[in-house]
């Protein structure tokens, strides 16, 4: 089964508006992480955000948050006023705390968003 | 250096080959992982490393690809008589040991096997 998916192939967004990209996630580690990573056309990856499993706190990075809805398993990222420097790949990944995965991310297929003026 | 490097950044290689990818951590990293993205996908991972320890090489695809961190710092990636599957971008990350918050990713090695 898939530990990290992601449903949108593509988002499209207007310059300055916010946008929402979905994650859901698969695990019965009582203690995990969740990350966004952008990776634009470069190929680089750039850590965006980071909830650990036991935060009360939805993560907050700039304008960038994290929607975390533990029982039903979502991660969505929200960008709040979206700049055209924000198109690129936007991949959500998973970090099991226990046993032999330890400190390995499982990612999802990636969301490609374009924001457009 | 400030961040996580790796070279080639572009490696073109005919099948049946060797390649060899390297990797440079950020300094004083003890974590490393070696992640494999194939055109269109995520990363999907291939090993890991604590220090000069592999701790975990379950995601390695098959006994042609072999990682090795012999002093803890450096990582190297080999991969033997490369095939046309292979190509992919190698993606090195790091991190604190104990602190796996985030992982800083290289800007990762096109491999392309003709």
């Amino acid at each position: 089964a898939q530990k990290i998916t992601q449903t949108q192939p593509g988002m499209f967004v207007q310059e300055k508006e916010a946008v929402t990209l979905d994650c859901t996630y698969d695990t019965s580690d009582p203690s995990y992480g969740l990350f966004w990573y952008k990776q634009p056309s470069s190929g680089e990856m750039i850590f965006l955000i980071y909830q650990g499993s036991y935060d009360q706190q939805n993560a907050t990075e700039g304008r960038y948050s994290l929607n975390f809805q533990k029982a039903r398993k979502s991660a969505n990222l929200v960008i709040s006023a979206s700049q055209l420097g924000d198109s690129a790949m936007y991949f959500c990944a998973m970090r099991e705390d226990r046993g032999s995965t330890l400190g390995r991310l499982y990612f999802g297929r990636g969301t490609q968003l374009t924001v457009w003026p | 250096g400030a961040g996580v490097s790796q070279s080639p950044r572009y490696k073109v290689a005919k099948r049946g080959q060797d390649v060899a990818l390297r990797c440079d951590p950020i300094s004083g990293h003890v974590s490393l992982f070696w992640y494999q993205q194939a055109l269109g996908q995520g990363p999907e991972f291939l090993t890991y490393f604590q220090n000069e320890a592999q701790l975990d090489k379950s995601g390695l695809p098959s006994d042609r690809f072999f990682a090795e961190r012999p002093e803890g710092s450096v990582s190297t990636l080999k991969i033997q008589r490369t095939q046309q599957e292979d190509s992919a971008v190698y993606l090195c990350a790091s991190s604190l040991s104990g602190n796996f918050n985030e992982q800083f990713f290289g800007p990762g090695t096109r491999l392309t096997v003709l």
